[in-house]
């Protein structure tokens, strides 16, 4: 069954980095786009990137452009998101996100758990 | 950017009653030349990520009860939960997938 599994809970100080892995399992990695999408709390989800794993390239929302990187590893069927220049309102809950279309459709059918970063000084 | 608007922001239904939730986008998130309005609706419980229910406004993901609908087209859509059960009880999500940044709505609340 397909499976993302994200990485633990981090708390960071403004203006340092932080790096959310997601492990795929359960289907062929490279088919398939992953995403990353936010929510804070009480919030409705936000849309952060996505990458093509198969030949690693990434699109960002311009909201998040240069301060997010994503990156993935096919040898461990591993993406990762890393966010810097922390900011008090990057407070959220990460998640990694499966699109459901191997073509790419920007919907979401396979969600990881959710990691939540806390930014406090 | 498409901002996707959903009133109310809750609502409280009784039992085996219909819930109605409406979703409207900034733009038309119709493709004309498919004809297929590019919005997904999604159910999130607490403390579990968003589960996909509706996509192309109105197409019941698999496994999904007949009891939830969406309809409309191109900037107003509408899902309807008819029959509210227990297990209802949930934020429901609006999305847009037609042009990027992807954006949600800010979700209704659904309650007993």
């Amino acid at each position: 069954q397909v499976q993302l599994v994200q990485s633990g809970a981090e708390v960071k100080k403004p203006g340092a980095s932080v790096t959310v892995s997601c492990k795929a399992s359960g289907y062929t990695f490279t088919s398939y786009y992953l995403h990353w999408v936010r929510q804070a709390l009480g919030q409705g989800p936000e849309w952060v990137g996505i990458i093509n794993p198969s030949g690693g390239r990434t699109s960002y929302a311009q909201k998040f452009q240069g301060r997010v990187t994503l990156t993935r590893d096919t040898s461990t069927s591993t993406v990762y998101m890393e966010l810097s220049s922390l900011k008090f309102e990057d407070t959220a809950v990460y998640y990694c996100a499966r699109d459901r279309h191997q073509s790419g459709s920007d919907v979401f059918d396979y969600w990881g758990q959710g990691t939540l970063v806390t930014v406090s000084s | 950017d498409t901002v996707m608007t959903q009133s109310p922001d809750s609502l409280a239904v009784s039992l085996g009653e219909r819930a109605t939730i409406n979703c409207k986008s900034s733009q038309s998130i119709l493709d004309t030349s498919s004809n297929k309005n590019f919005l997904v609706w999604y159910q999130q419980k607490p403390g579990q990520p968003p589960r996909l229910l509706i996509s192309w406004a109105s197409t019941r993901d698999s496994g999904v009860p007949d009891r939830f609908s969406g309809s409309g087209s191109g900037t107003d859509f509408t899902l309807t939960i008819s029959g509210l059960q227990a297990e209802d009880v949930a934020v429901y999500y609006c999305q847009q997938h037609y042009t990027t940044p992807l954006t949600f709505g800010q979700g209704t609340k659904v309650e007993i």
